[in-house]
């Protein structure tokens, strides 16, 4: 697609459950990265891939969340065990290649709400 | 830890009028973005800066970068209502991850 694609856009769940948050990245962008955004703490990155590197973790607020990326291309976020304060908007962005100056576009999001 | 602080936090504007908005970053860092994020809608990549006093232009908005004093503006000119929206700067950082400041929102009354 021509831009960066995420699903579902909206996902309201209980306390306790487990959610899967999913990313597609723009074709052919080998950077891959999670942020969330909330109304107390704006946006914060959470979890980076780059090609078949480790990834860079030193985001993710609880060992509740994890990612993954298969074959380069989608990802998939998991929250277990939700809680209120995951309520968020959770972004996904991709980048061409790993380069620091190359600009990250962002997804629609996926707006999360734990009742 | 890199801190990214924006001001102001909220703008509102009548059209026509000229503003800058403020973007002060703690440590050292070579790469500096502008996003705009309109209502319920993801961000939107509007500048990057690169290097020290690196401007760019865009229509009625325009950033600079002035790397000694960590500090960028996005300078807003004879603002029109299309230009309401919140606007991010993001400075970077360590594995490519960004660092967002807190948004200013902006209005443009007629």
């Amino acid at each position: 697609g021509a831009g960066v694609s995420q699903s579902p856009s909206n996902k309201v769940t209980e306390k306790g459950k487990d959610v899967e948050l999913r990313c597609d990245p723009i074709s052919g962008h080998t950077a891959l990265y999670w942020y969330r955004q909330s109304l107390g703490q704006g946006l914060e990155f959470l979890i980076y891939f780059q090609g078949n590197s480790a990834p860079d973790k030193s985001g993710l607020p609880s060992d509740r969340f994890s990612a993954e990326r298969t074959g380069g291309s989608v990802s998939t976020l998991t929250i277990q065990r939700t809680q209120q304060e995951d309520s968020a908007v959770y972004l996904c962005a991709s980048s061409r290649q790993w380069s620091s100056t190359d600009t990250q576009y962002f997804g629609p999001g996926t707006r999360l709400t734990v009742l | 830890e890199l801190k990214v602080e924006q001001n102001p936090l909220f703008l509102s504007m009548q059209e026509g009028k000229n503003y800058t908005i403020y973007c002060n970053y703690s440590t050292t860092s070579d790469r500096l973005y502008w996003y705009r994020q309109d209502p319920g809608k993801s961000l939107e990549s509007l500048f990057v800066l690169l290097s020290n006093g690196a401007v760019k232009q865009e229509g009625r908005l325009m950033a600079s970068l002035d790397t000694k004093a960590r500090l960028s503006t996005l300078h807003i000119t004879a603002a029109v209502h299309d230009l309401s929206a919140t606007y991010f700067c993001a400075v970077g950082g360590g594995s490519n991850m960004l660092t967002f400041g807190g948004g200013t929102r902006l209005m443009v009354k007629p």
